[in-house]
């Protein structure tokens, strides 16, 4: 299974600015995928993203509010733009292993005051 | 629309005690589907997985599953609960097509809680 590692663990951010999580995996894969799992819910799919092309995004996410990179096979970085306390969530990046199963990261835990 | 159900919120065993934990889908061809614990403050760590095949899964820590289609379910199994099993359980099933090509899609979740 892949090791994958997230920056910033955590992080208290004020409303309206921006911050930017990092994902990095151990080995290239050509899915990534972002989740959001609120306090207390489970966990709601953002976005895929594949190397070399746009994002695709879940209904009810949108690209100005959650752009996502995918610059290489190991690595991508989702932003939370504009945050409001609703933003305040755990937020996790994973990826496709070779029997369609996901692996996780640790995730980020964000609060927004 | 394809789903992942799992009835209980919140149960409670005692340590040593058996475990199920319920999870029940929604798919029209036989879907692929999977266990995930989430301990606190921790990512998620897959347990098993099915896609095909035996219907009876084993997985890690202990954990097996039993895929029964006749009723659409797949449920968690350990004969022996330990006080480091409590955690948060996700049920989880992944289907293709529509918008968004590849989804996996969770349960709610069922917290468990390991009385010594």
């Amino acid at each position: 299974s892949a090791v994958i590692s997230q920056k910033p663990s955590r992080d208290i951010c004020q409303r309206g600015t921006s911050l930017t999580i990092q994902c990095q995996v151990d080995s290239q894969v050509t899915m990534m995928f972002w989740y959001r799992q609120q306090p207390g819910q489970s966990l709601t799919l953002i976005a895929t993203a594949n190397q070399g092309s746009e994002a695709t995004y879940e209904s009810g996410f949108v690209i100005d509010k959650f752009p996502i990179s995918r610059p290489n096979l190991t690595f991508s970085t989702l932003t939370v733009s504009n945050m409001s306390p609703e933003d305040s969530s755990i937020y996790l990046c994973s990826v496709e292993g070779v029997a369609y199963e996901q692996y996780f990261g640790p995730g980020t835990r964000l609060t927004v005051t | 629309a394809q789903s992942v159900t799992q009835p209980d919120i919140h149960i409670t065993v005692s340590e040593g005690a058996s475990l199920e934990l319920r999870c029940n889908y929604s798919y029209g061809a036989t879907p692929y589907l999977f266990w995930y614990v989430q301990s606190p403050g921790q990512g998620l760590q897959l347990l098993l997985k099915y896609f095909s095949g035996d219907t009876l899964v084993q997985g890690i820590k202990g954990f097996e599953a039993e895929f029964k289609r006749s009723q659409s379910s797949f449920n968690l199994r350990k004969p022996s609960v330990h006080w480091s099993d409590a955690a948060e359980y996700f049920c989880a099933g992944y289907s293709r097509g529509g918008g968004s090509n590849y989804k996996l899609t969770f349960g709610k979740g069922t917290l468990l809680t390991v009385n010594p």
